[in-house]
């Protein structure tokens, strides 16, 4: 079992729909990231979160540290928001490693 | 906000040469860079972590005669694959951490640049 599983591994989706992708993750964690991944390769940070909730623009995430699990949030989905979200969980105090999650395909139609 | 860029980001190369990929802070000073490799369809796997004017600390199973990492400013880290096969063919991808200060990134954000996509023939 992977330390780190993100749900659903594939979804297509309407524009204008409410996006959830999920991650659960086995390990002790400092932060949990999530990040976007374009189909030219190309990486963004979205979000590192520790507790709570943080929100930029139409993206939302959460994180609840008792039940190991945080999720991403897309409001008013566009196509524009098409890639792959991956979450990575960031393990221990002062450390750098990341264990990636497999990584969400997000399609989104017109 | 923060950049970090990759050169090149493509290349083929003959297999058994050596390839050179560059990973740069544009606007900031990485304390520790971390290289990644993807294959298809599956997520970042890593490597090695790079720490500036230190050896680099590679992950189980990375062969650090063949990935070789320098890291030999604060604004740059280069990993070169030596003696290139086809199995090597990949997307490398760089992260960078930054040093904490008013004008830095967070030291806890890992800023990715944007891939090298390598092809092995």
């Amino acid at each position: 079992k992977n330390e780190v599983e993100q749900s659903p591994q594939n979804l297509t989706a309407q524009e204008g729909e409410f996006i959830t992708i999920n991650c659960s993750y086995s390990v002790g964690i400092s932060a949990l990231h999530w990040l976007q991944q374009h189909p030219g390769g190309g990486i963004v940070s979205l979000f590192m979160l520790s507790s709570g909730k943080k929100k930029h623009g139409r993206l939302i995430a959460t994180i609840n540290i008792q039940e190991k699990h945080s999720s991403l949030h897309i409001t008013a989905s566009h196509p524009r928001d098409s890639a792959v979200y991956i979450c990575a969980a960031q393990r221990g105090e002062g450390a750098q490693k990341l264990v990636f999650g497999q990584g969400t395909r997000l399609t989104i139609n017109p | 906000g923060a950049v970090v860029s990759q050169h090149p980001s493509r290349v083929i190369c003959k297999s058994g040469t050596s390839v050179k990929i560059e990973c740069r802070s544009l606007d900031f000073q990485a304390t520790t860079m971390f290289w990644y490799r993807q294959f298809p369809k599956q997520s970042l796997m890593l490597m090695a972590t790079s720490n500036e004017g230190s050896k680099a600390t590679y992950e189980q199973g990375v062969e650090k005669d063949k990935f070789l990492i320098n890291h030999a400013s604060l604004t740059l880290s280069t990993l070169t694959v030596t003696s290139a096969h086809p199995e090597d063919s990949s997307f490398y991808i760089c992260s960078a951490r930054g040093l904490a200060g008013a004008l830095s990134p967070s030291t806890d954000t890992q800023y990715f640049g944007p891939g090298t996509r390598l092809t092995v023939l």
